[in-house]
């Protein structure tokens, strides 16, 4: 079945404790992104990738940082994260650029005390 | 700079009720792609339609149709006969190509469709 899947689902962790939610896809997608989802504020995106070892900042990526070894892996890194970084986090990825539908994964939330 | 307004925060309907969410996009581009989603209360985003910025023909899926106008940049979508089942927050996004590359999804604030049986 195709899908990107993410883990964990949920997490509870305090400041400063580093985490790393992953990410992987089986369709052997070339864009992957993460964006987070907060009330008012909607879907952000944090970071993307456009292809193994491409990345770069989308439009909230203070506080994170990413990786792209292999392409079916896109982890989100939070080096020492803050009360400010709970949210909804998705994973999404796409065959290649604009023209084709994001995917998205069942989504991470993360609650930082 | 794109932008995507959904200005109906919240909608109830009774179940069989047509119920029509809006969508009002802005962007520079003349080649850009519009999308659906659906997030249910169990929180997935579910992919539901793409349109590109040529193809202003609309499209029906069942119960689901979009009604695509460039000359008012809206991307309305109607759902016909509603169900409880549709009880979900829908999301419409445009996506362009920006200089890097990067063709991120920029989302409107969404609609919470309520259907009561």
């Amino acid at each position: 079945e195709a899908q990107v899947t993410q883990n964990p689902r949920y997490l509870i962790t305090v400041t400063g404790k580093k985490l790393t939610v992953t990410c992987s896809q089986n369709m052997n997608h070339e864009y992957m992104s993460w964006y987070r989802q907060d009330p008012g504020l909607g879907l952000r995106q944090i970071y993307y990738s456009m292809n193994v070892e491409v990345t770069d900042k989308g439009d909230v990526p203070e506080g994170y940082k990413v990786s792209r070894k292999e392409k079916r892996n896109f982890p989100l890194i939070l080096e020492s994260p803050s009360p400010n970084q709970t949210s909804l986090y998705f994973c999404a990825s796409s065959l290649t650029g604009h023209r084709y539908e994001q995917y998205f994964g069942p989504g991470t939330r993360l609650t930082v005390t | 700079a794109q932008k995507v307004t959904q200005a109906q925060t919240e909608i109830s309907v009774v179940e069989k009720e047509d119920v029509t969410l809006d969508c009002v996009y802005e962007t520079r581009d003349t080649t850009y792609y519009l999308f659906w989603y659906k997030q249910p209360p169990s929180g997935e985003l579910v992919f539901l339609i793409r349109r590109n910025s040529f193809d202003e023909q609309n499209e029906i899926s069942g119960r689901y149709s979009w009604n695509f106008q460039k000359s008012t940049s809206s991307f309305n979508f109607t759902i016909t006969a509603s169900q409880v089942v549709d009880s979900a927050v829908y999301f419409c996004a445009l996506s362009e190509v920006f200089f890097s590359g990067n063709t991120p999804l920029v989302f409107g604030k969404g609609t919470r469709l309520s259907v009561i049986a």
